[in-house]
C-alpha cells in the first residue's frame, strides 16, 4: 500500500532559527515528490516539486532534498520567518497506471519571534 | 493573472440533499484536480479532468462527481450528502497534468453537513 509518513507532527522554534522536516513514503514506481506549504484557511502553495533523477531543490529559503534509494525527502528551513508557520505537506505520486497521489499528514510550524 | 477561484467559498446542507461547487483554473490551465480534506483523513484526491474528460479519480463512492467544460472551469456534486462529507474541498489547476506540472490551488469550499 502506497503511504507517506511525516515527522515530526508539529514543531516550534524561534524565529531566525533553522529547522529540518522529513517525509518516508513507500510510494512505487516512484515519479515525484512535492513539498506544499498551506496556511491555515486557504490552499496549500507549492514549493518544491522533483523526479527521480533530482536530489536537491531549492525555492528561497526552503530546500528540498531526495534520496530515492532510501525513499526519504527532507525540507530544511533557513532563517525561519514568522510568517513560516504553517503546514508543510509531502506528496509522493507513481508512475503509470491511475495517478492518484499520496499525502503526508503533515508537519504543523510554529515560528516564536 | 488571476489564481484559482472557487464558489461558493462557505456552504451548510443537511443530511440528504445535495451540492455543487465551482472552479475557475487559471487562464490557459486545461487540467483541474479536486480534493476533500478533513482533519481525520488531511487531504485526499478526487479526480482530475482535462479536456472535458475525467482523467482519474480516487477512491471515494460514486456519490462524487464531476465535470469540465469547454473553457477549463470545472464543477463538482456530491449527492445525498453524509455528515462526513464536512470538509474543504479544493481545487487545483495545471497546465497538462496534475501528475507532472506544478499545481495551483484555490482558497477551497467550506462545505458544513448537519
Amino acid at each position: 500500500k502506497n503511504q507517506v509518513e511525516q515527522s515530526p507532527q508539529s514543531l516550534i522554534i524561534l524565529e531566525g532559527k533553522n529547522c529540518t522536516l522529513q517525509c518516508n513514503y513507500t510510494v512505487s514506481p516512484f515519479s515525484n515528490l512535492r513539498w506544499y506549504k498551506q496556511d491555515t484557511g486557504r490552499g496549500p502553495v507549492s514549493l518544491t516539486i522533483m523526479t527521480f533523477s533530482e536530489n536537491t531543490k531549492s525555492n528561497g529559503r526552503y530546500t528540498a532534498t531526495l534520496d530515492a534509494d532510501t525513499k526519504q525527502s527532507s525540507l530544511h528551513i533557513t532563517a525561519s520567518q514568522l510568517s513560516d508557520s504553517a503546514s508543510y505537506i509531502c506528496v509522493v505520486s507513481a508512475k503509470g497506471g491511475s495517478y492518484i497521489p499520496t499525502f503526508g499528514r503533515g508537519t504543523s510550524l510554529i515560528v516564536h519571534p | 493573472k488571476a489564481g484559482v477561484t472557487q464558489t461558493p467559498r462557505y456552504l451548510i446542507k443537511t443530511r440528504g440533499q445535495q451540492v455543487t461547487l465551482s472552479c475557475s483554473p487559471i487562464s490557459g490551465h486545461r487540467s483541474v484536480s479536486w480534493y476533500q480534506q478533513t482533519p481525520g483523513q488531511g487531504l485526499q484526491f478526487l479526480f482530475e479532468y482535462f479536456s472535458e474528460t475525467q482523467r482519474n479519480k480516487g477512491n471515494f463512492p460514486g456519490r462524487f462527481s464531476g465535470r469540465q467544460f469547454s473553457n477549463s472551469r470545472s464543477e463538482m456534486n456530491v449527492s445525498t450528502l453524509e455528515l462526513g462529507d464536512s470538509a474543504l474541498y479544493l481545487c487545483a489547476s495545471s497546465l497538462e497534468s496534475g501528475r507532472t506540472d506544478t499545481q495551483y490551488f484555490g482558497p477551497g469550499t467550506r462545505l458544513t453537513v448537519l
